[in-house]
C-alpha cells in the first residue's frame, strides 16, 4: 500500500519555508524521499531510518516518527532550484512503494 | 561519479510489437531495479533484481514483462506484446546493496511510446 503525502502541491516565494508529510498505514523500517525535475529522473535526497533520522543537506532535512509512521521532509529559506515533485517511497521486501508525489514550485 | 545509464532515451513502437528497454547500472552495485511512470503520475515499481533472479515483482509485472541481465553489465527489460498503455517512462535503477540503508540511483530513463 502506497504511502500517502501531503500537500498535493505548494506554491511559495523564494526564501519561504515548507513541509511535505509522508504517512503509511503500515509500519515503517525506512522512508525515502526522492525530487523530480520535470522530464528528469528521480535523485535521492535522503534515508531515514527505524530508530534515527539522516540529514541529507543543508536547508534539507527530514525527520521519522516510527509511532505515527509518518516522515515530514522540511525545505527552510527555498531556491527556485527546489522547484520539482518530491516523492517519498516506503521500504518494504526488496522494493521501495512512492507516494503520488508534492509539486513544489518557487516563485522568485 | 558513476551513474545508471539507459538506452535508448526514446523508443517508438507498433502496438504489439516487443521491446527492448537497457540499463547498465553502476558497476559495484548488486541490486537492480525497473520502475514505471505514467505521464504526470507517481513512480510505480514494476520489478526488482538481486544475483541473476527476480526477488520482488508488482502486480504490473506480468508474463508480458521479463527481465534479464545477460553479460555483467546490462540488465533488460523487455514487453513481448506491448499495448498502448505501455507508454511511459522507463526508469532503471540500481543500490549497492539491498535496501534499507541504501540510496536507489535512478537512470534518465527511457521513454516508450505505444502506437
Amino acid at each position: 500500500q502506497q504511502p500517502v503525502q501531503s500537500p498535493q502541491a505548494v506554491i511559495l516565494r523564494e526564501g519561504e519555508d515548507a513541509v511535505i508529510n509522508c504517512s503509511s498505514s503500515k509500519a515503517l523500517y525506512s522512508v525515502h524521499w526522492y525530487r523530480q525535475k520535470h522530464g528528469e529522473a528521480p535523485v535521492f535526497l535522503m534515508i531515514l531510518l527505524k530508530g534515527g533520522e539522516q540529514k541529507g543537506h543543508d536547508k534539507i532535512s527530514a525527520s521519522f516518527n516510527e509511532k505515527k509512521q509518518q516522515s515530514s521532509l522540511y525545505l527552510t529559506a527555498s531556491q527556485l532550484s527546489y522547484s520539482g515533485t518530491y516523492f517519498c517511497g516506503t521500504e518494504r521486501d526488496d522494493k521501495i512503494i512512492f507516494g503520488k508525489g508534492t509539486r513544489l514550485h518557487i516563485l522568485p | 561519479e558513476p551513474e545508471v545509464t539507459q538506452t535508448p532515451s526514446h523508443q517508438v513502437t507498433q502496438m504489439g510489437q516487443e521491446v527492448i528497454l537497457r540499463c547498465v547500472p553502476i558497476s559495484n552495485h548488486l541490486y537492480f531495479y525497473w520502475y514505471r511512470q505514467i505521464l504526470g503520475q507517481k513512480v510505480e515499481f514494476l520489478v526488482s533484481f538481486y544475483n541473476n533472479e527476480i526477488s520482488e515483482k508488482s502486480e504490473i509485472f506480468d508474463d508480458q514483462f521479463s527481465v534479464e541481465r545477460p553479460d555483467g553489465s546490462n540488465f533488460t527489460l523487455k514487453i513481448r506484446s506491448t499495448k498502448l498503455e505501455d507508454s511511459a517512462m522507463y526508469f532503471c535503477a540500481s543500490s549497492r546493496t539491498g535496501l534499507g540503508n541504501q540510496p536507489q540511483h535512478f537512470g534518465d530513463g527511457t521513454r516508450l511510446s505505444i502506437l
